[in-house]
């Protein structure tokens, strides 16, 4: 089964920082992943799919890139909306899809 | 625009089985552009993909859940639903039903959430 590594699990930042936050394929997914984010109480929000495609609705600063094994994902300019927890998701082949561990984004 | 609406028990008795149904709109549950899918989120945990109903009618699940999941459809009442045996206090949970786009790569839509706990 396909395993996914993400990192960092915490990312301290402020207002007007740009961050970056990876995610590892323990096997090759090509652009099968999505990254969401999600506030406490709430339903995921779905933010990039196809690896780098960004989804209707979500600001530009949000940008993601990678492909194979190794994903990123990149805020520009956080602004205070921004901060909450981000997973990644792959959905390659037939392995189960899993998420990976969360990155909690604070101040 | 699909929509999705889980409903079910939210209180389940240790060994017991968890049953939920998510109600789909939009879109039949028949149709091959969905597959359909239930996620879960211990209270301050990560999240947890459980498994999925492939529109073709094959089922894909968690290893460490497989011998105690289905997921099946209901085509006639345009739902599909997760049935967990054997729950434990692990189990408690919010349980998210999901459509996902077949080959989307992440696009589709997300149920509420409803919140699952096993206690006796």
């Amino acid at each position: 089964d396909i395993q996914m590594t993400q990192s960092p699990s915490t990312l301290s930042a402020s207002v007007g920082d740009s961050v970056s936050i990876t995610c590892r394929a323990s096997q090759t997914i090509a652009d099968w992943l999505a990254w969401y984010q999600q506030k406490p109480g709430k339903v995921p929000k779905l933010l990039i799919y196809k690896a780098s495609y960004l989804d209707s609705g979500v600001p530009s600063r949000f940008s993601a890139a990678g492909s194979g094994t190794e994903f990123t994902l990149t805020i520009t300019s956080l602004q205070p909306d921004d901060f909450a927890t981000y997973y990644c998701q792959h959905f390659g082949s037939d392995s189960p899809w899993t998420f990976g561990q969360g990155t909690k984004v604070e101040i | 625009h699909v929509q999705l609406q889980e409903s079910g028990p939210g209180l389940v008795k240790p060994s017991e089985t968890l049953s939920l149904t998510c109600s789909v709109s939009g879109v039949s549950v028949t149709s091959g552009s969905y597959h359909w899918s239930w996620i879960r989120q211990p209270p301050g945990k990560g999240l947890e993909w459980i498994g999925q109903l492939f529109y073709s009618g094959i089922n894909n699940y968690n290893p460490s859940l497989k011998s105690r999941v289905t997921i099946s459809a209901d085509t006639s009442k345009n739902q599909f639903s997760l049935n967990l045996n054997s729950v434990t206090a692990a189990d408690t949970a919010v349980y998210y039903c999901r459509a996902l786009e077949a080959g989307g790569g992440g696009r589709g839509a997300w149920g509420q959430g409803t919140l699952v706990t096993v206690s006796s």
